[in-house]
């Protein structure tokens, strides 16, 4: 069975700090890893990895995958209250033979941002 | 360019009722995807639909059903609702081109079971 593991589960940090968030995966033909923040309600999507060492950024965030290791990483620097969500961490698989089996998700990381 | 939209946004029943929720996908996308998320927990994949069909299940039981329209829209049915069945379910769209999928994901459907 597919598993994701997201670390911390909270975190707490002052504006301004940088965080690094946790995602180790067990996954079965390996596909793809994304990243999404969700704030209220609706995951939006942040970065897809599917090759090791190549890091993704988008402004202050940006994201890395360690497909030996089975791991990545999601850096947010110089934080702003705007960033306080869940982050949300998955993977997708090759199709079995029965199918799609859909993303399989963490728990996340409840980031809070203190001013 | 459209989102994902979906209805209702929060809705109460009690054990043994029925639910439909509904989606619209994004403009563009061909395939749909359910997802639920209880309280705490990430997203846990329901079912997906492409070309109308059913093309992949999770660990749920069969009494959740789905349907997908020729527009791409898509129905989520939930019968003889269990307490456990309270969660935020998500409904999510992408284009099925052989590559990777990025979905994208509605603001969901909050059902509470009394």
């Amino acid at each position: 069975e597919d598993k994701v593991v997201q670390s911390p589960l909270s975190l707490v940090v002052h504006e301004g700090d940088t965080v690094t968030l946790n995602c180790s995966y067990e996954v079965t033909n390996f596909r793809s890893l994304l990243w999404y923040k969700q704030e209220k309600k609706a995951p939006t999507f942040l970065f897809m990895l599917t090759s090791s060492g190549i890091e993704k950024k988008s402004g202050r965030l940006s994201s890395i995958l360690d497909k030996k290791e089975l791991f990545s990483i999601l850096n947010i620097t110089a934080t702003q209250t705007g960033d306080s969500a869940v982050y949300l961490c998955a993977v997708e698989a090759y199709y079995s033979g029965g199918g799609a089996d859909g993303l399989t998700f963490g728990k996340g990381t409840h980031l809070i941002i203190q001013p | 360019e459209t989102g994902v939209t979906q209805s209702p946004t929060h809705l109460i029943k009690t054990r043994g009722q029925q639910v439909t929720l509904r989606c619209s996908s994004q403009s563009g996308h061909n395939t749909v995807s359910w997802y639920q998320q209880a309280l705490g927990q990430g997203p846990q994949f329901i079912f997906q639909y492409y070309r109308e069909e059913e093309n992949g299940r999770g660990n749920f039981p069969p009494r959740f059903s789905g349907l997908q329209f020729p527009n791409y829209s898509s129905e989520l049915n939930v019968n003889a609702l269990e307490l456990d069945d309270s969660a935020l379910y998500l409904c999510a769209s992408s284009l099925q081109v052989g590559g990777a999928n990025v979905l994208t994901f509605g603001a969901g459907s909050r059902l509470t079971v009394l």
